[in-house]
């Protein structure tokens, strides 16, 4: 059973510039949520999506958006890219996360320059 | 912003010695609380969803118990083996899961 899978796994880009991560969840699961982990930093919520509707969002500026097309694969947009952007960026999917929880992706390792 | 806190940050522990650590959280609007592992250079693994209704977890070694009233999980690690170095993450559920800093583990042989 293949995994959450997220592309790229690293990434360097220079500030200003903007970025698109990608996520494809497990299979049959329509919940994907996407979360940042900077050093020092527990993981932060960003945003979640349920069939193609972003559910909930964090306490991220605009610059960060999302979508989620009708396959279930989700992807995460950066605008004006910051130096603080540089973070360890996961995605994780769920059928239903009150009882299994999610299952997360290895993640993408952010660089801004 | 929901205050999720994990203590200790580390902790050492000798092979075959048990440990735990406690995972507190808001008491009011309980909905459920996560464990989850998360080994270096892989991604969380999902340990256990701890729900309101819900009595202690078990999953091999690991063992979860809950308490809502006063706002705290505990995780046991029973006779630790090297394979569980790892953080240790828990997260509150509301309409989002938010985390707190992790325990990290480290088991020496």
């Amino acid at each position: 059973k293949a995994g959450v899978t997220q592309t790229p796994r690293y990434l360097i880009k220079t500030r200003g510039q903007q970025v698109t991560l990608s996520c494809s969840p497990i299979s049959g699961h329509r919940s994907v949520s996407w979360y940042q982990q900077t050093p020092g930093q527990g993981l932060q919520f960003l945003f979640e999506y349920f069939s193609e509707t972003q559910r909930n969002k964090g306490n991220f500026p605009g610059r960060f958006s999302g979508r989620q097309f009708s396959n279930s694969r989700s992807e995460m947009n950066v605008s004006t890219l910051e130096l603080g952007d540089s973070a360890l960026y996961l995605c994780a999917s769920s059928y239903d996360r009150e009882v299994y929880g999610y299952t997360f992706g290895s993640g993408t390792r952010l660089t801004v320059v | 912003i929901l205050n999720v806190e994990q203590s200790p940050q580390s902790l050492h522990v000798q092979e075959g010695d048990s440990t735990n650590f406690t995972c507190s959280f808001p008491s009011s609007n309980f909905y459920a609380l996560h464990w989850y592992r998360w080994e270096t250079a892989k991604s969380p693994e999902a340990l256990f969803v701890m729900t309101l209704n819900g009595d202690e977890k078990k999953k091999g070694r690991i063992s979860a118990t809950l308490n809502t009233k006063e706002g705290y999980s505990y995780l046991y690690i029973k006779g630790s083996q090297p394979e569980d170095s790892a953080t240790y993450l828990c997260a509150f559920n509301d309409y989002k899961l938010s985390f707190g800093a992790g325990t990290t583990v480290t088991v020496r042989a």
